[in-house]
This record gives structure tokens, C-alpha cells and sequence, in this order.
């Protein structure tokens, strides 16, 4: 089955810094992958995708993120933070049917708070 | 391009109580899916429509329903409601292709309390 692991419930950066938010996913076949962002009391909003095109994927707000299949891995990062990144963050997986198409549903890893320090 | 609308925003029921919450998908899409955020927690998968069936669920049981609509709005009713139950309600809505899914966009969601 798969499955989404975010290591680090929260993270805090000094604005300017580098922001690194980790995700690793389980999964039997390359599945689409997803970071969400989530200000409070708010809903979700796309940041940016992998659908196995490039393996650098880059979003909005200035994040990018790389997938590694090697690593199980697709890391969200941006080079300087702003304090307006003060955020929630999501991680999700599309499971891939075998033939291709996506199974429809996504899955979320726990989030990770990111605090953004003036 | 009107996006992904979801009322009411809040809502306060009792335990045992019946709750329909509401979705309009964004313009083009076919397709909505439900999730469920507990505080804390990342959004879980109740279930999916799509051209007004249900195609796929999470492991909700059958007290969570819900009905797609031929202009491809959505509820979500849930009734004998618990405690745990509090949490926001999401919808997202797409566009499926043929086999394929396409992105999700979210709604701002509906924050239920169950007391």
C-alpha cells in the first residue's frame, strides 16, 4: 500500500534561509506527487506536481522540488524564505494504477509546520 | 473561472445528529473527492464521484454518503453523528480523462463540531 512519510512536525527557519521540507513515499510503481500548502483556516493550494515528466519540478512562491526514485524521496525546498511561507505543508501520493492511470485519490503525509523567524 | 466553493464554512451539531455539507466543483471538472482533516492530522480520502457514482472510497464507513449532481456539485452527508467526527470536511474537485486523474484543487472547507 502506499504511503507518505514527512519527517519533522515542524521546522523553523530565519527568513532569508533555506527552507528543506522532507517527504519520502512508499509505493510499488512511480506514483504523481504533490506538495499542498495550508495557511490557517484555510484549504489547500497546489504548490507544485510530478507526474514523471522532469524529475526537478518547479511550483509557485518560489519552491521546487526534486523527485528521487532512488531515494524514495521528493523533497520540497526554496532558497530564501519569506515570512509569508508560514505555513502548513503537505506531502501526498496519486497511487498509479498498472496500466497508467492514476487511482484517483490522494494520500497525505501528517504535514509539517514551517515557522519562518524575522 | 469560478474555483472549488464549500458551504456552510462552520457548522456545531450534537452527537446523533444528521449533517449535509456542500460542494460546487470548478468550472471544467467532472470529478470531486471528499476528505476529512482531523486537528492536527493531514487530510484523509472519504470517498470520490464521478459522473454521479461513487468511485472509490477510504475507509469511512457507511454512515459517511454522499451523491454527485449532473452539473457535478456534491454532498456529503453524514449521519448518527460522533465526536470524532469534528474536523474540517474538504472537497476537491478535477477532471478525469478517460483513465486518467488529473490535480485536485481544494475548496476552503467546512469545519464541523460535533458536541
Amino acid at each position: 500500500a502506499q504511503s507518505v512519510t514527512q519527517l519533522g512536525s515542524h521546522v523553523s527557519v530565519s527568513e532569508g534561509a533555506l527552507v528543506l521540507l522532507r517527504c519520502n513515499y512508499s509505493s510499488s510503481v512511480p506514483p504523481y506527487l504533490f506538495w499542498y500548502v495550508q495557511y490557517p483556516n484555510q484549504g489547500l493550494q497546489l504548490l507544485l506536481k510530478y507526474t514523471s515528466a522532469a524529475t526537478l519540478v518547479k511550483g509557485i512562491n518560489g519552491f521546487e522540488a526534486e523527485f528521487k526514485k532512488s531515494e524514495t524521496s521528493f523533497h520540497l525546498t526554496k532558497p530564501s524564505a519569506h515570512m509569508s511561507d508560514a505555513a502548513e505543508y503537505f506531502c501526498a501520493v496519486s497511487p498509479l494504477l498498472n496500466y497508467g492511470g492514476s487511482q484517483g485519490n490522494l494520500i497525505f503525509g501528517k504535514g509539517t509546520k514551517l515557522s519562518v523567524k524575522p | 473561472e469560478t474555483g472549488v466553493t464549500q458551504s456552510p464554512t462552520h457548522l456545531i451539531k450534537t452527537r446523533g445528529q444528521q449533517v449535509t455539507l456542500r460542494c460546487s466543483s470548478q468550472s471544467g471538472h467532472n470529478t470531486v473527492s471528499w476528505y476529512q482533516q482531523a486537528l492536527g492530522q493531514g487530510p484523509q480520502f472519504i470517498f470520490q464521484y464521478y459522473r454521479e457514482e461513487e468511485n472509490g472510497r477510504g475507509n469511512f464507513p457507511p454512515r459517511f454518503s454522499g451523491l454527485q449532481f449532473p452539473n457535478y456539485s456534491s454532498e456529503l452527508n453524514v449521519n448518527a453523528l460522533e465526536l470524532d467526527d469534528s474536523a474540517l470536511y474538504l472537497c476537491a474537485s478535477s477532471r478525469r480523462r478517460l483513465a486518467n486523474q488529473e490535480t485536485q484543487y481544494f475548496g476552503p472547507g467546512t469545519r464541523l463540531l460535533v458536541l
